[in-house]
């Protein structure tokens, strides 16, 4: 069955460290990937997205990669803040149609 | 602009009875969509409109109706509520609908069946 995996426990980072987050997919062959930020009590924010033509994405201290043939994408954040605490999704896109298959998410905890 | 907002924020219910989860844009979006997020789970495709006029099932569309009102709103009903709708439910907007595209969400709905 398809299935995209995201990490269910919580990550604990150092502020200033670099945080790692995993999104594992398996029988999907996703065109893109998408990754939000959801904060507690509120709806999930855009953050970055990846066409499956693209080895690397970046923006200001975020970094997406997609390996399609490991079925992978790593989310870092680089120099972290405790204002990145937060759980981050992320979804994938088939060509088929035009929903979003999404993972349960990480929660990711960056302490002072 | 306000983007996707969603009402009520909370709702409790009693096992049979009905309500209606509303759900209104303001960027012109074409597209639009009711998700469910439950604990441990991804969030999940209940139905969508894929533009003013048309509605789709999603993934888990059963004891749900939805009303594509105009292109701003998009409703979404529980005829008869049963535990199992327990859950957070957003309404999400995109321009298109078409691929490439991020959705927009809305602050969700909290829905409490007892």
């Amino acid at each position: 069955s398809q299935k995209i995996e995201q990490n269910s426990e919580a990550l604990n980072i150092q502020e200033g460290k670099t945080a790692t987050l995993t999104c594992n997919y398996t029988n999907y062959s996703p065109a893109y990937l998408q990754w939000y930020r959801q904060d507690p009590g509120r709806g999930p924010v855009f953050l970055l997205l990846i066409r499956e033509n693209e080895k690397e994405k970046r923006k200001e201290r975020l970094k997406v990669t997609f390996d399609t043939t490991l079925k992978q994408s790593l989310f870092h954040i680089t120099a972290s803040q405790p204002a990145d605490s937060a759980t981050y999704l992320c979804a994938l896109h088939m060509d088929s149609n035009y929903q979003l298959i999404w993972g349960a998410g990480t929660k990711l905890i960056i302490k002072p | 602009n306000a983007g996707v907002t969603q009402t009520p924020k909370f709702q409790v219910l009693k096992t049979g009875q009905s309500m209606t989860l509303q759900c209104a844009q303001d960027m012109n979006h074409n597209s639009m969509y009711w998700y469910r997020q439950d604990p441990g789970m991804g969030l999940r495709l209940i139905y969508y409109s894929a533009s003013e006029g048309t509605t789709d099932k999603g993934e888990v569309p059963n004891g749900y109706n939805v009303s594509r009102l105009n292109k701003r709103e998009f409703s979404l009903r529980l005829e008869s509520a049963a535990p199992s709708q327990t859950s957070v439910y957003f309404c999400a907007s995109s321009e298109q609908g078409a691929i490439l595209e991020t959705q927009y969400f809305g602050p969700g709905t909290r829905l409490l069946v007892l």
